[in-house]
């Protein structure tokens, strides 16, 4: 069973950087064609992709973010941690993490986190 | 940049009725690469559709997603009660690799 959980903090201040984990279970992520990428959700807002980090360590941006964007993954742990600088309160949204394997071909997100909500405000 | 627009903005339903949800793609998408999600008030988005028509598990056989190129639909055959949500399409391109659509609300009539 796969499961994912993200943490960090709730209320960040405007310029401050945020840094989110994730931390799964039900799989590995030095398992050939597995990702764990990031998402967020403005309250009452689409969804936008923000990034993802491969088995391999390969690591994808979202280009209107790439430079405010970092991601890492620690395998042993099971937790993948992103940090965003410069912290606006366009930024607050909510933060999932969740799973994606290509291993058949497919591009997609199949297993979701819960997702804590990020507020920026001073 | 592939944009993806989703149509209607919300769908006023009754149980029991058919529910017909639109996804366009400003550039042509591979079937492969369109996914359909449901998000609930207060939840994470639920996995529905992968690969423009395949449910993923555990999905009613109500839910079916069709389309190629630039147009793709999600149906719902029959609504029941839990069908009552925010519906998105999401596709996979060479950048920025992943977008979604801003939603379709399914609201009870």
């Amino acid at each position: 069973q796969i499961t994912l959980k993200e943490s960090g903090p709730t209320l960040v201040k405007p310029t401050q950087t945020l840094t989110l984990t994730c931390t799964f279970s039900g799989f590995s992520l030095s398992t050939t064609a597995v990702g764990v990428g990031w998402i967020r959700q403005p309250p009452g807002k689409a969804l936008e992709w923000l990034a993802l980090i491969y088995w391999d360590d390969d690591k994808r941006y979202s280009p209107s973010l790439k430079s405010r964007l970092t991601v890492t993954k620690d395998t042993s742990k099971n937790q993948v941690v992103l940090t965003m600088t410069n912290m606006h309160p366009v930024d607050t949204a909510t933060y999932y993490c969740a799973h994606h394997s290509y291993i058949s071909g497919w591009y997609h997100f199949d297993y979701w986190g819960q997702g804590p909500l990020v507020t920026v405000s001073s | 940049e592939i944009m993806l627009t989703q149509s209607p903005g919300t769908l006023s339903l009754s149980p029991g009725e058919r529910a017909t949800l639109s996804c366009r793609a400003s550039q042509s998408v591979s079937s492969t690469y369109l996914a359909w999600y449901q998000q609930k008030p207060g939840q994470a988005p639920r996995l529905l559709i992968y690969g423009a028509s395949n449910r993923a598990t555990g999905i009613p056989d109500r839910f079916s997603g069709s389309g190629s190129g630039t147009d793709f639909t999600l149906t719902i055959s029959r609504l029941e009660p839990e069908d009552f949500a925010v519906y998105y399409c999401q596709q996979y391109d060479s950048s920025p690799l992943w977008t979604f659509g801003q939603g379709t609300k399914v609201e009870i009539k």
